[in-house]
């Protein structure tokens, strides 16, 4: 199974951090880990991925547990135009298989 | 950065008819391209690799007869809802792979009415 696991809905006040969970626990050591975001009628868009270690970027950051069964994706301020659905996903034979992601509520 | 385009982005038909929708890598040459359905507050769902050259992989459970992909070139993949259905109503969507991450097409919502 390639699916992860991630919380259905979280939360977030506009300007804070926020910190998403994902577990992969049944990860192999070739396997990346990508992040995507959707917004309503529209393609998922890439935000970040990450093999080993941690990644960062001008969007986010990914946090790579040492066992790489989990990650954490970092929004250091989030704003409005974050809430979404995001997406994390195990990277295996260069297939995206989504799983079921975590909606985004950002606050004002 | 790497740039898909889809078209049409909506599009409504008849029922019975085939519906044709277009995915362009307008940057890069994508020997693979993926197909993607999504119906109302899931998920999307893989449905076919799209290889250049060579035919298409499905995934269990998709009709290939239903679901033509056809790649004939590095920047072009399309697929073609034969004799739609009203179920086959549903958000595709196209992605093509690169070093820096997938690139996904902007989708495209079918009616069949």
């Amino acid at each position: 199974d390639a699916k992860t696991t991630q919380p259905n809905s979280m939360e977030s006040n506009e300007e804070e951090p926020v910190h998403l969970p994902c577990n992969h626990s049944t990860i192999s050591g070739t396997d990346y880990i990508h992040w995507y975001r959707q917004l309503p009628s529209q393609g998922p868009e890439y935000v970040i991925h990450g093999l080993t270690s941690n990644v960062n970027n001008r969007m986010a950051s990914l946090a790579i547990a040492e066992d790489r069964k989990s990650s954490t994706l970092i929004l250091h301020r989030a704003t409005l135009r974050d809430a979404a659905v995001y997406y994390c996903i195990r990277v295996s034979s260069y297939k995206l298989i989504f799983g079921s992601g975590t909606r985004l509520l950002v606050r004002p | 950065g790497a740039v898909v385009s889809q078209h049409p982005s909506w599009v409504i038909c008849k029922s019975g008819t085939s519906v044709k929708i277009e995915c362009r890598s307008l940057d890069f040459q994508a020997t693979t391209m993926f197909w993607y359905r999504q119906f109302p507050k899931q998920s999307l769902m893989l449905m076919a690799t799209s290889n250049e050259g060579s035919k298409a992989t499905y995934e269990q459970g998709v009709e290939k007869d239903k679901f033509l992909i056809n790649h004939a070139s590095l920047t072009l993949s399309t697929l073609t809802v034969t004799s739609a259905h009203p179920e086959d109503s549903s958000f595709y969507i196209c992605s093509a792979g690169r070093r820096d991450g997938y690139t996904f097409g902007s989708g495209t919502r079918l009616t069949v009415v």
